[in-house]
C-alpha cells in the first residue's frame, strides 16, 4: 500500500525558515516524481514544487522560487521542502503527493498533509 | 485567480447527472492530459482521473472524464450524497512549467 506521511509543520514567525519531511512506503521511492501541494485554509488546490526521480530536474511556484527547495533522498525513501523566508501567504496545510505511475509528473497518491502557520 | 477556470458549485439530487467544467488554455489543457480530484473537506485530494479519462482501481464508474481541445468535463451520473465534495482539474502547463489546478467546484447533493 502506497503511504506518504507529511511532518516538520507548525508555528513560525514571518521571516523564519521550516523543513517539512515526507517518508514514503510501499512503494519504489526512486522511480516516481514527487510534488509538494498546499491548501490555505478555506482555499483551493495550489502547487509547490516537483522533483525528478534522481533529483536533476526541480520545479516551482512562482511565488515560491528562491524561497524554498525541494529535495529527496532516495536511500532513505523521503522527500523535503525546506522554506525560508515565509510569510503569512504561505499558511496552509502541505501535503506530499507522488505521481500516478513512474511517468507521470501530476499527483497520483497524496499523503494527509502537515500544516504551516506563519504568523506574528 | 486559478489558470483552469471551474464554475465554483454545482449541485443536483439523489439519481441525477451533474456536469463540472475546466477551461484552460493551449499550454495546459491543450496539450498535455487533464487529472480530476475529489476532496471531501478535511481529508487529502483523492486521485479520481489520470490521463483525461483514465479511472483507477476503485472508483466507480457513475464518474467518467473527458477533454476536448482547450476544455474538459468531469460527469457524474446517479448522483449520491457521498459525492458531496470539491473537485478539482489539474494539468501540467508548457509556459509556467508547473503544475496549474481549477479553483474548485463544490458540489452539492439536495
Amino acid at each position: 500500500e502506497v503511504q506518504l506521511v507529511e511532518s516538520g509543520g507548525g508555528l513560525v514567525q514571518p521571516g523564519g525558515s521550516l523543513r517539512l519531511s515526507c517518508a514514503a512506503s510501499g512503494f519504489t521511492f526512486s522511480s516516481y516524481r514527487i510534488n509538494w501541494v498546499r491548501q490555505a485554509p478555506g482555499k483551493g488546490l495550489e502547487w509547490v514544487a516537483n522533483i525528478k526521480q534522481d533529483g536533476s530536474e526541480k520545479d516551482y511556484e512562482d511565488s515560491v522560487k528562491g524561497r524554498f527547495t525541494i529535495s529527496r533522498d532516495n536511500a532513505k525513501n523521503s522527500l523535503y521542502l525546506q522554506m525560508n523566508s515565509l510569510r503569512v501567504e504561505d499558511t496552509a496545510v502541505y501535503y506530499c503527493a507522488r505521481g500516478y505511475d513512474s511517468s507521470g509528473y501530476l499527483p497520483g497518491y497524496w499523503g494527509q498533509g502537515t500544516l504551516v502557520t506563519v504568523s506574528s | 485567480q486559478s489558470v483552469l477556470t471551474q464554475p465554483p458549485s454545482a449541485s443536483g439530487t439523489p439519481g441525477q447527472g451533474v456536469t463540472i467544467s475546466c477551461s484552460g488554455s493551449s499550454s495546459n489543457i491543450g496539450n498535455n492530459y487533464v487529472y480530476w480530484y475529489q476532496q471531501v473537506p478535511g481529508t487529502a485530494p483523492k486521485l479520481l482521473f489520470y490521463r483525461n479519462n483514465q479511472r483507477p482501481s476503485g472508483v466507480p464508474d457513475r464518474f467518467s472524464g473527458s477533454k476536448s481541445g482547450t476544455s474538459a468535463s468531469l460527469a457524474i451520473s446517479g448522483l449520491r450524497s457521498e459525492d458531496e465534495a470539491d473537485y478539482y482539474c489539474a494539468a501540467w502547463d508548457d509556459s509556467l512549467s508547473g503544475v496549474v489546478f481549477g479553483g474548485g467546484t463544490k458540489l452539492t447533493v439536495l
